[in-house]
Parts: structure tokens; C-alpha cells; sequence
């Protein structure tokens, strides 16, 4: 079975500071990895996927991931963080992208202090 | 196109009355999956469907809950009784086959359902 864990289920972080937000996996097959955005009251929107090739995946709004099989790992960063990247961040794991179910992480919840 | 539409965005109701959530997928997709958010516990899945066969509903928490897709481009989901434990936030999301080249899976705005 596959799980996602998210360490964090809380990040402040200043404007303009780096932020990472971390994101664990387990799984006994190949794995696709997502990162999900969510705003208040708002559905889900993708940020970037993993599906194979770079372990480095660059999404929108300036985020960016690295797979790390080794450490079954899947963070997620961006360098300078804005006001407006407050919201929740769901990472999520697949055995086969698009036509199965996503499991998803708990959550971490980014809140960027002006 | 419009996106994942879910009706109603909000939905107030008393413990015992029945609820219908509903979803219109992307035109042309052919998976379409009910999630539901909690705070305790996150977001899970509770059925999907291909092509309007339901594949898994191994999520549905009880018999009250009750999924249809009568169509590809419209499906219901129903509480019948409806419990104060039920209310969370219901997504609907909606995807290609993957040979597309269109690995995502489109979220709606979600339901919010506060069962009093």
C-alpha cells in the first residue's frame, strides 16, 4: 500500500525567505509524485508532477521539487516566497498517473509573514 | 473549457435528511473520483469510476453513502441519512487516459456540507 507523510503540518515563513516543505513516501511500486495547492476555500490545483526522467521538476509560481528515490522523498521549494503562497500544500503518490486514485499527505499549511 | 463544476457549494442540512452532492467532469475525461477532506483525516478517496463504471468504492465509509454516474458527464453523490460526522468538504475530480499525455487530475471547487 502507498502512503505519503508530511512532516511539517505548519511552516511560517518571512516574505521573500526560502521555504521547503517536506514530503516522505512509501511505496512497493513505481511511483508518480505530485504536489497539490490548495487556497481557502478553493479547490485543488496542480503545482508540478514527477513521472519520470529529471528528478528535478520545476512547476508553476516558481516551485520546484526534487525525487529522491534513496531517501524516498519528494520536498518541495521555492527560493523567495510571496505573500500570496499562503495556502495548503498537499503532496500526493500514484501507481499509475491520471486513472488511479491519488493518496495524499496531510497537509502543510505555508503562512508567509509580510 | 469551464473546469470540474460541483453544485452545491454549500449545503446546510439537519441530522436524518438525505443530501445530493453533484459533478459535471471535463468534457471528454474519462475517470472521474469523489474525495472528501476532513480534518482528521485528510483528504481520502471514497469511489471512482471509468467510463462511468464505478472501479473501486472500497472508500464509501457506509451503505448511507451512494455514488452514481448515469452519464460521462454527470454524476451524484448521496447521503442517505445524513450524520453530523459526515460533514467535510467534497471534491470531484475528473482525468484523461493517460496515453493522452495528460497525467492530472482536475479538481471541482468542492461541497461544503455541515450536517447540524
Amino acid at each position: 500500500a502507498q502512503s505519503v507523510t508530511q512532516l511539517d503540518s505548519q511552516v511560517p515563513v518571512f516574505e521573500e525567505a526560502p521555504v521547503e516543505l517536506r514530503c516522505n513516501y512509501s511505496s512497493s511500486v513505481s511511483v508518480y509524485l505530485f504536489w497539490y495547492v490548495q487556497y481557502p476555500n478553493q479547490g485543488l490545483q496542480l503545482l508540478l508532477k514527477y513521472l519520470s526522467g529529471s528528478t528535478l521538476v520545476k512547476g508553476i509560481n516558481g516551485f520546484e521539487a526534487e525525487f529522491n528515490k534513496s531517501q524516498t522523498s519528494f520536498h518541495l521549494r521555492k527560493p523567495s516566497v510571496h505573500i500570496s503562497d499562503t495556502a495548503e500544500y498537499f503532496c500526493a503518490v500514484s501507481d499509475q498517473p491520471g486513472n488511479t486514485p491519488l493518496v495524499f499527505g496531510k497537509g502543510t499549511r505555508l503562512s508567509v509573514i509580510a | 473549457d469551464a473546469g470540474v463544476i460541483q453544485s452545491p457549494r454549500h449545503e446546510v442540512t439537519e441530522m436524518g435528511q438525505e443530501v445530493t452532492l453533484r459533478c459535471k467532469p471535463i468534457s471528454g475525461h474519462d475517470y472521474l473520483f469523489w474525495y472528501r477532506q476532513t480534518m482528521m483525516r485528510g483528504l481520502e478517496l471514497l469511489i471512482y469510476f471509468n467510463n462511468n463504471v464505478p472501479i473501486d468504492d472500497s472508500g464509501m465509509p457506509e451503505d448511507r453513502f451512494s455514488a452514481k454516474m448515469p452519464n460521462a458527464s454527470f454524476s451524484t453523490l448521496k447521503i442517505q441519512p445524513s450524520e453530523p460526522r459526515d460533514s467535510a468538504v467534497y471534491f470531484c475530480a475528473s482525468s484523461r487516459y493517460p496515453g493522452t499525455g495528460d497525467y492530472e487530475q482536475y479538481f471541482g471547487p468542492g461541497t461544503r456540507l455541515t450536517v447540524t
